[in-house]
C-alpha cells in the first residue's frame, strides 16, 4: 500500500548540532509521488516547511532541507545545526499528484532543542 | 501566514451523542479536508470536500459522520451518534485548489473524548 515511515520520537538534541530525521516512503499505487515535511509547533496547526515534486530535486526551507530519492524511496531531513526555536513535531507526507489528493503521513517526531 | 481556526479545541462527550466540530477555513480556499489522529498513530485521511460535495472518502468516514459547509461559513464534521474509537484528534484544513502537489493549512485541531 502507500504509507510514509518515519523516524520514531522523541528525538532530542543540543543547540548547533546536526539534525537528520528519516522518512521513507511505498508509493505503490501512486505513479507520481510528492513528498512534503510539515511541521508542528506548540498550539499551533501543521505548517507546510518544504516540499519536492520532482524525484532527484532538493527542497529547502528555513535551514532544513530533503531530497526526494526515488532509488532509495526516502526524503530525509537534515539540518546542519538546530536552534531551541525548531523544537517541534516534524511529518513527512505522500502525496498523489493525480488524484483529489489523499496525503499519507508519517506518525510525526517529536523533537527537543536543548539550549 | 493563512489561519485555519478549529472550535472548540477539546469536546468531552458521552458514546451515543452528537458533535459538531467546527472548522474555519482560509477565506479563498476552495478545498476542504479533514484527518483524524489517535494518540500514537499516523494522522489519516477522513475527507475531502469541494464545491459542496464530498469528492473523497476513507474507510475511516463512517456513515455515522456528515460534512457541510452551509452558506460558506464554518466546514463542519458531525458525528452521530459517536462511538468510543471515535476519540482522537481531529484536523481540518483547507487548500486554494485540489490536488496532490498541493499545500494544505491546518488548524490546530480538536481533541475529541468520547466516554
Amino acid at each position: 500500500g502507500d504509507s510514509v515511515t518515519q523516524t520514531e520520537g522523541p528525538v532530542t538534541v543540543s543547540e548547533s548540532e546536526s539534525l537528520i530525521i528519516n522518512c521513507t516512503y511505498s508509493a505503490t499505487s501512486i505513479a507520481y509521488p510528492n513528498l512534503f515535511w510539515y511541521v508542528r509547533y506548540p498550539g499551533e496547526g501543521l505548517q507546510l516547511l518544504l516540499k519536492v515534486i520532482t524525484a532527484g530535486q532538493k527542497g529547502s526551507s528555513r535551514g532544513f532541507e530533503a531530497t526526494y530519492n526515488k532509488e532509495t524511496t526516502s526524503f530525509h531531513l537534515q539540518k546542519a545545526s538546530v536552534q531551541e526555536s525548531d523544537s517541534a513535531v516534524y511529518y513527512c507526507a505522500l502525496g498523489d499528484s493525480t488524484g483529489y489528493q489523499n496525503f499519507y503521513f508519517g506518525k510525526g517526531t517529536s523533537l527537543t532543542v536543548i539550549p | 501566514g493563512p489561519k485555519v481556526l478549529q472550535i472548540p479545541s477539546h469536546q468531552i462527550i458521552d458514546m451515543g451523542q452528537m458533535v459538531t466540530l467546527n472548522c474555519d477555513p482560509v477565506s479563498n480556499h476552495l478545498y476542504f479536508y479533514w484527518y483524524k489522529q489517535i494518540l500514537g498513530q499516523q494522522m489519516e485521511f477522513l475527507v475531502n470536500f469541494y464545491n459542496g460535495k464530498v469528492m473523497e472518502k476513507s474507510k475511516l468516514f463512517k456513515d455515522q459522520f456528515s460534512v457541510e459547509r452551509p452558506d460558506g461559513s464554518y466546514f463542519t464534521l458531525k458525528i452521530q451518534p459517536t462511538a468510543l474509537e471515535d476519540s482522537a484528534v481531529y484536523f481540518c484544513a483547507s487548500s486554494p485548489t485540489g490536488g496532490g502537489a498541493e499545500t494544505l493549512y491546518f488548524g490546530s485541531g480538536t481533541r475529541l473524548t468520547v466516554l
